[in-house]
Formats: C-alpha cells, sequence, structure tokens
C-alpha cells in the first residue's frame, strides 16, 4: 500500500505566479483534505473534498481552490502566490463514515515563494 | 471556539530519560484525540489514538492518556531514544455531522541529545 502521496515535494515559484499541488489518497480513501504548515506552527485546514466536492473551507482566501477526481486524487491550486504562502502543505485522505477513521498524510510539498 | 493547546512548545533531554507532553483541548463535540509524531518536512504519523471511553493506551515506549472530564491528555515517552527528536503533534477530532474537523495543537519540539 503506497499510502498517501504528493507531488512535488519541493517546488520554488516566483510572487504572482500560480502552482499546482497534487495527491493521491491512500487506497481505499474517499475523503482528501489540505492543510498549510508554516515553519513551527500546527497545520491550518484550508478545505475538504468528497465526493468532488469542495465540503468544508478554513479561513483561507479565494485565491486557494482544488478539485477531486472520480479516482479521489486531489489538486490544490493557488492563485498570485505571496512571499506568505510558503509553507509545507500537507494532504490527508480518510474514509467517510467509518467511525473513528484515522486521518493519514502524505509527506508533503515543501513550496517557497521567491 | 474550538482551540487545543500543547505544551511545553520545546523540551530538550538526555538519551534514555523519560518526557511527558501535555494537550489541553476545547473541542466540542468530542469524536478522539490522535498523537502524530511529525520529523521535520515530513507528514505527520499518527502514534495512538484515544475515543471519550479510553483512559491510558500504549504504544511501545509511548503512553497516552485522556481525561475527558478536564479535556486533557499526555503523551509519555519513556527510555527516549535520539529519533525520538521530532515534533509532537495533539490533534483532536470533533463529530460534527458530514465532515469531521481535525484540530491541531502548535506542537512539542522535541529533541534527544546524547
Amino acid at each position: 500500500d503506497a499510502g498517501v502521496t504528493q507531488s512535488p515535494t519541493h517546488l520554488i515559484k516566483t510572487r504572482g505566479q500560480q502552482v499546482t499541488l497534487r495527491c493521491s489518497p491512500k487506497s481505499g480513501h474517499d475523503t482528501v483534505s489540505w492543510y498549510q504548515q508554516a515553519l513551527g506552527q500546527g497545520p491550518q485546514f484550508i478545505f475538504q473534498y468528497y465526493e468532488e466536492e469542495e465540503r468544508q473551507r478554513g479561513n483561507f482566501p479565494d485565491r486557494f481552490s482544488g478539485h477531486q477526481f472520480p479516482n479521489y486524487s486531489s489538486e490544490l491550486n493557488v492563485n498570485a502566490l505571496l512571499l506568505g504562502d510558503s509553507a509545507l502543505y500537507l494532504c490527508a485522505s480518510r474514509i467517510e463514515g467509518v467511525s473513528d477513521t484515522e486521518a493519514f498524510f502524505g509527506q508533503g510539498t515543501r513550496l517557497t515563494v521567491v | 471556539k474550538n482551540q487545543v493547546e500543547q505544551s511545553p512548545q520545546s523540551l530538550i533531554i538526555l538519551e534514555g530519560k523519560n518526557c511527558t507532553l501535555q494537550c489541553n483541548y476545547t473541542v466540542s463535540p468530542f469524536s478522539n484525540l490522535r498523537w502524530y509524531k511529525q520529523d521535520t518536512g515530513r507528514g505527520p504519523v499518527s502514534l495512538t489514538i484515544m475515543t471519550f471511553s479510553e483512559n491510558t493506551k500504549s504504544n511501545g515506549r509511548y503512553t497516552a492518556t485522556l481525561d475527558a472530564d478536564t479535556k486533557q491528555s499526555s503523551l509519555h515517552i519513556t527510555a527516549s531514544q535520539l529519533s525520538d527528536s521530532a515534533s509532537y503533534i495533539c490533534v483532536v477530532t470533533d463529530n460534527q455531522t458530514g465532515a469531521n474537523n481535525l484540530f491541531f495543537g502548535t506542537g512539542t519540539r522535541l529533541t534527544v541529545i546524547p
């Protein structure tokens, strides 16, 4: 079982550019959540996708958008990058409807905006 | 407001010594509490999960406790090893219908020195 895989692992972008991060959930998982983790901080919830719809959203601007595909994989898009968007972006997957289901995390994508 | 607070923020201990990390939460309605270990630049990995009815759970040298009345949890690490150096994050899940939210603490940064 490959677990949750994210790509790319590292990325450097220029302020104002756009970026797309990708996540493949753990086999059998149908719910994908995205988190932003600044250095030395806990992860902050961006949004969650289930059945190809954004089901829940954290306190992030519309520059952050996403998508979930029929195979449950997901993308996170960030437009008009700011220096403050530099962070580790984590994807987590789980199974909807299972009591006490565990969220499995990918290893993250380190985004640096210069 | 749903919050998770951890203490201490950082901790340095000698190899072989024990330590205890603390987590206080105000998340409601409560579903479960997990302790995650996060190596630098990597995704979090689950150590233990505690549900409302559980008081203590062990995973090797890690022992977690939960007091649901006072909304406090602790993670005790016994006979620490250099590989225990990481951030330890307390994550509380609420029981909202439709989408479980994960509420993260900011973590405790543990450094084990020889």
